[in-house]
């Protein structure tokens, strides 16, 4: 059983619109966030960590944390057709050493 | 700030060759980490270094898999006697503090 787990699978959005994207872990070890980004072809890149209960907001991205529930989303408000990736959220008992990735999401923004 | 550099970028063979990934991490990076990501699945870590130590091999399957990274700085992962199922992208990740840096992976098809 996947430890992390994402939903949806697949989003589309229109350019301009807001991206929801969710994640949740059943190990209650995992006390830290992230979220990736990977496009095609390339390796996955950093987005955002969220270590505390609540809010925190990078630009036009939001995350959110709910460490009671073990649930993160992530919000990308006024999407990109540049933001089209896959986006995968990861976990961690040590802020980052030993990351567990989730199954996905895969965003298309329509132009 | 030159990134990640991983080679070869793709890699063909037949089941039971061999073959070796090299990484060379970012400058000053001391954690270096191996990734197998199976198509439309998120990275699995597989090693991971701090220094030319190994802290955690827990993922790596031993009886085919070896990674070694003998002066703390570039690391090679080998494939002894490769098989269809390790048809993935191989990533190489390194790390200062805890916010991981990919490579753009070795894709790698087993046939």
């Amino acid at each position: 059983q996947q430890k992390v787990q994402q939903s949806p699978e697949s989003l589309s959005v229109p350019e301009g619109g807001m991206a929801s994207l969710n994640c949740t872990s059943s190990d209650r070890n995992f006390q830290y966030f992230w979220w990736y980004r990977q496009h095609s072809g390339e390796g996955p890149k950093a987005l955002m960590s969220i270590f505390s209960d609540g809010d925190k907001k990078e630009g036009r991205f939001t995350a959110h944390l709910n460490k009671a529930s073990l649930h993160v989303s992530l919000h990308i408000r006024d999407s990109q057709p540049s933001d089209s990736a896959l986006y995968f959220c990861a976990a961690s008992s040590n802020m980052g050493y030993k990351l567990t990735f989730g199954t996905g999401t895969s965003l298309l923004v329509d132009p | 700030e030159a990134g990640v550099t991983q080679s070869p970028r793709y890699a063909v063979l037949q089941e039971g060759q061999a073959v070796s990934f090299w990484c060379d991490p970012i400058s000053g990076h001391d954690t270096l980490y191996w990734y197998q990501q199976p198509r439309d699945q998120g990275p699995q870590l597989l090693v991971y270094f701090r220094d030319e130590a190994v802290i955690d091999n827990s993922q790596l399957p031993s009886d085919r898999f070896s990674a070694v990274r003998p002066k703390g700085t570039n690391s090679t992962l080998k494939i002894q006697s490769a098989k269809q199922g390790d048809t993935a992208t191989y990533l190489c990740a390194s790390s200062w503090i805890y916010e991981q840096y990919f490579g753009p992976g070795t894709r790698l098809t087993v046939l």
